[in-house]
């Protein structure tokens, strides 16, 4: 089964409004990190949390780590229609060498 | 401008064919991958490579064969043995100072069966 697991699947607001997006994952990670894949196209990657931190910004986006419920979360404040894409977490487990797993994605849709 | 090209963008396997995707990059990156992406099924990798000449299976490899002859290059072989080749194919390519550094991914290659 995937390592992470995102929730919801699929998630649709209106533009101006923010969306939280969670993850959750099984086992002891050095870091976490998040994706966005806009349709048809490859993953940009938008921030890495490490284990030993709890929170993470980077202009619109922030992200928490909660390694005691093995958990994150990534909200995007004042969504814009052009955020409209899919949203995946990917873990780096520990021991793992350089590989991550990655969820399964949430579809994000912004209405204008 | 630094990154991942993938090609071709759409590729056409009939039965019994083996078809090989490209996958290059000038990020100097060490790590290579190849993923799969189905739908509703997120990505799950086939194999990756650290270092020139060295490869490792992912969690599907049945079916694919790979070669790391060059630092730039790592290009995917679906061979006739993988059944259900129809899928979206990403090239990713990372860093390897530390652990589980970014990665980089190319715009993908779709393949479909004829």
């Amino acid at each position: 089964s995937q390592q992470g697991e995102e929730d919801p699947q699929a998630l649709s607001i209106q533009e101006g409004e923010n969306a939280t997006m969670n993850c959750s994952y099984k086992t002891s990670i050095n870091n976490l990190q998040w994706y966005r894949q806009n349709s048809g196209r490859g993953l940009v990657h938008l921030i890495l949390i490490r284990s030993n931190e709890r929170e993470k910004h980077s202009g619109r986006l922030r992200v928490t780590l909660d390694t005691s419920k093995k958990s994150s979360s990534l909200l995007i404040t004042a969504s814009r229609a052009a955020d409209t894409a899919s949203y995946f977490c990917a873990t780096g487990l520990t021991g793992a060498n350089s590989k991550l797993t990655f969820g399964k994605g949430i579809t994000l849709s912004v209405r204008p | 401008d630094g990154g991942i090209t993938q090609s071709p963008k759409y590729l056409f396997r009939k039965e019994g064919q083996n078809v090989t995707l490209s996958c290059e990059q000038n990020l100097n990156h060490d790590a290579m991958y190849w993923y799969r992406q189905d739908p509703g099924q997120g990505l799950r990798l086939i194999y990756y490579s650290q270092i020139v000449n060295d490869f490792q299976k992912g969690d599907i490899a049945e079916g694919y064969s790979v070669s790391r002859e060059k630092k730039e290059s790592f290009p995917l072989t679906v061979t006739s043995a993988q059944k259900n080749p129809t899928a979206f194919y990403l090239c990713a390519s990372s860093i390897i100072t530390g652990l589980h550094q970014p990665q980089h991914f190319g715009d993908g290659t779709r393949l479909s069966i004829l």
